[in-house]
């Protein structure tokens, strides 16, 4: 079963508009969320986190939103811009402090 | 710091052959995680070690290994290769626990 769902396979944004990727999670144990890029041929590199004890964490131009009772979470990036092309995957830590990954919602910045 | 290191960046084997890749983390973490990643698929988690002992495991076949040496450094054995075995490897590296940092992958090609 999947515990990281992430239900969009792919989203198209207008360049300089806000994109907003979204995460579903399961388990209500998990307590440490974090937000990857990545680029093809290419490991993930980590954007944004945010504990379970806020609700919303910002940086930049990128800004995670965390819902513990719907057990939702997103990641808005405002202004969208051509470099933000990429597979994002939402992660939760577990208990065992091990990442279980969303499959990723592929973004695409059109110009 | 120096980012992680992975090495080889690609490879070609024969279905049947074993091959090793092999992962330096980020001086100081001394947990290194695994993933294999193919065409259209999010991050499959391989296994995790910390401070030399396997820590957590995914639900892969015994054909895949690994090891982590006292420097932190760590190993990936695959032995009798199969095609569907053709994927990037990724090494993750992780003070402790929350955000991993991933090396750049090994390209592997079974033919």
């Amino acid at each position: 079963d999947q515990q990281v769902k992430q239900n969009s396979p792919s989203l198209s944004v207008q360049e300089g508009r806000i994109s907003i990727l979204n995460c579903d999670y399961t388990n209500s144990m998990f307590d440490y969320f974090l937000w990857y890029k990545k680029y093809p041929a290419e490991g993930p590199t980590f954007l944004i986190s945010i504990s379970s004890i806020k609700d919303k964490n910002e940086d930049g131009r990128f800004t995670v939103f965390l819902n513990k009772s719907a057990k939702h979470l997103s990641l808005h990036i405002v202004p969208s811009q051509p470099g933000d092309s990429a597979v994002y995957f939402c992660a939760a830590e577990d208990s065992n402090y091990q990442l279980i990954w969303g499959a990723g919602t592929k973004l695409i910045i059109k110009p | 710091k120096a980012g992680v290191t992975q090495t080889p960046r690609y490879l070609i084997k024969t279905r049947g052959q074993q091959v090793t890749l092999s992962c330096s983390p980020i001086s100081g973490h001394r947990s290194v995680s695994w993933y294999q990643q193919t065409p259209g698929q999010g991050l499959q988690f391989l296994f995790e070690y910390f401070s030399e002992t396997q820590r957590n495991k995914g639900n892969f076949p015994g054909r895949f290994s690994g090891r982590q040496f006292s420097n932190s450094r760590s190993e990936m054995n695959v032995s009798t290769l199969e095609l569907g075995d053709s994927a990037l490897y990724l090494c993750a590296s992780s003070p402790q626990q929350h955000e991993q940092y991933f090396g750049p992958g090994t390209r592997l090609t079974v033919t």
